[in-house]
């Protein structure tokens, strides 16, 4: 059974630092890798998905990286900005399942990032 | 293009109550995912369904939960005799084709039980 863990579990820093948040997933045996953000009352957004082939994808200030036999990803949060305080999950999608749709999720990290 | 509707936000139910939870996709969306997130618990699937079919519902409690996405109209969470544990954010998501990597996710429903 995959399990996902995220530490740590909650991160505050001041604006402008450079962060990494980590992931661990037990079996290595997935599809893709992805990080969403989490807003307090709302849906969550897809911001980084990484497959199982690659090992790291970039979108503006958000790098991600994956190492499959590891069972490991960073998220790596340059020039931290307060309107990044959000709660951060990783999620995997396991090989082989009835869809991609189907994820296993971390319990997340909760960032404050404050002015 | 209007992003994955859910209703209603919050819903109040006493113990015994049924909770019904309504999922409309993204248009041209076909395939639905329910997740469950229990307090202090991450995101939990339990459900994957197409139009009139459910493909997996491994991660459905056995008893008292179903759901359904019907030809016409949104997906249905159904919740016979609520319990206080069952008080969580439901949160649906969708995808145009089951190999679709990228999912949309819903603004989720609150339930509380009383």
């Amino acid at each position: 059974k995959q399990e996902v863990t995220q530490i740590p579990a909650a991160l505050s820093v001041p604006e402008g630092e450079n962060l990494v948040l980590n992931c661990s997933f037990t079996d290595s045996a997935i599809y893709n890798l992805q990080w969403f953000r989490q807003d307090p009352g709302k849906g969550l957004t897809s911001l980084l998905l990484i497959q199982s082939s690659q090992r790291e994808q970039t979108s503006g200030r958000l790098n991600a990286s994956l190492d499959k036999s590891s069972g490991r990803s960073t998220l790596y949060i340059a020039a931290s900005q307060p309107g990044d305080s959000a709660t951060y999950l990783c999620a995997v999608s396991g090989a082989g399942g009835t869809s991609y749709g189907k994820l296993t999720f971390g319990q997340g990290t909760i960032l404050t990032v404050h002015p | 293009n209007a992003g994955v509707m859910q209703n209603p936000r919050h819903l109040v139910r006493r113990r015994g109550q049924e909770a019904r939870l309504r999922c409309s996709p993204m248009k041209g969306h076909s395939h639905v995912y329910w997740y469950r997130q229990l307090p202090e618990e991450g995101l939990k699937f339990m459900v994957y369904l197409q139009k009139e079919n459910i493909i997996d519902e491994s991660g459905m409690p056995k008893e008292r939960f179903s759901a359904e996405f019907p030809k016409e109209g949104p997906s249905i969470l159904r919740i016979q005799q609520v319990v206080r544990g069952d008080s969580a954010a439901y949160f649906c998501a969708s995808s145009p084709g089951r190999q679709s990597e990228k999912l949309f996710f819903g603004s989720g429903t609150q339930l509380s039980v009383l």
